[in-house]
């Protein structure tokens, strides 16, 4: 059974700081792995999606990695902002079905 | 652009009452999912339906059933609801097979079962 799990639960950084949220996976048969934002009350929405034969994907100031074979994506985030405070969610679709299994996410502030 | 639109926003009910979630996207996609998200669990599957006409189990099915109506509409009902199924629900779309098959997401359903 395929189990997402992103740690920490919670993260505070001063503004500017580059930081790295991490993901870890039980099962390296993935079939793509997406990050989220969820902010306070609102729905989710898609950052980055890494397709299993990628290695990465970058848009803007984030840059998620992929590694199937150690069960791992990270998403950095460059010369962070207060706007960036919200929650992140690591989720992954598994290989020959339509699940996609979502970590507990983790609670970013960035101070100002 | 409307995306995934669900209603209502918010709900309170009481044990035993039924109620219906509605979804409708409107970006032609053929896959549509009901989620539950809980405090520290992140979300989880309750029913999907890959196709139109066409529903599966997730991962915490009981005590929920849907109807997929139509490309557009996928439903949620709650036939006799209990405290445990407090929760945020959340429905998603996407398009399986494409390039970029993004899940995106309706605003939620913040539901109270007293």
């Amino acid at each position: 059974k395929q189990e997402v799990t992103q740690i920490p639960a919670a993260l505070s950084v001063p503004e500017g700081e580059n930081l790295v949220l991490n993901c870890s996976f039980t099962d390296s048969a993935i079939y793509n792995l997406q990050w989220f934002r969820q902010d306070p009350g609102k729905g989710l929405t898609s950052l980055l999606l890494i397709q299993s034969s990628q290695r990465e994907q970058t848009s803007g100031r984030l840059n998620a990695s992929l590694d199937k074979s150690s069960g791992r994506s990270t998403l950095y985030i460059a010369a962070s902002q207060p706007g960036d405070s919200a929650t992140y969610l690591c989720a992954v679709r598994v290989t020959g079905g339509f699940k996609t299994i979502f970590g507990a996410g983790t609670r970013l502030f960035v101070k100002a | 652009n409307a995306g995934v639109t669900q209603t209502p926003k918010f709900q309170v009910l009481k044990t035993g009452q039924s109620m219906t979630l509605q979804c409708a996207q409107d970006m032609n996609h053929n896959s549509m999912y009901w989620y539950r998200q809980d405090p520290g669990m992140g979300l989880r599957l309750i029913y999907y339906s890959a196709s139109e006409g066409t529903t599966d189990k997730g991962e915490v099915p009981n005590g929920y059933n849907v109807s997929r109506l139509n490309k557009r509409e996928f439903s949620l009902r709650l036939e006799s609801a209990a405290p445990s199924q407090t929760s945020v629900y959340f429905c998603a779309s996407s398009e399986i097979g494409a390039a970029n098959e993004k899940l995106f997401f309706g605003s939620g359903t913040q539901l109270s079962v007293l």
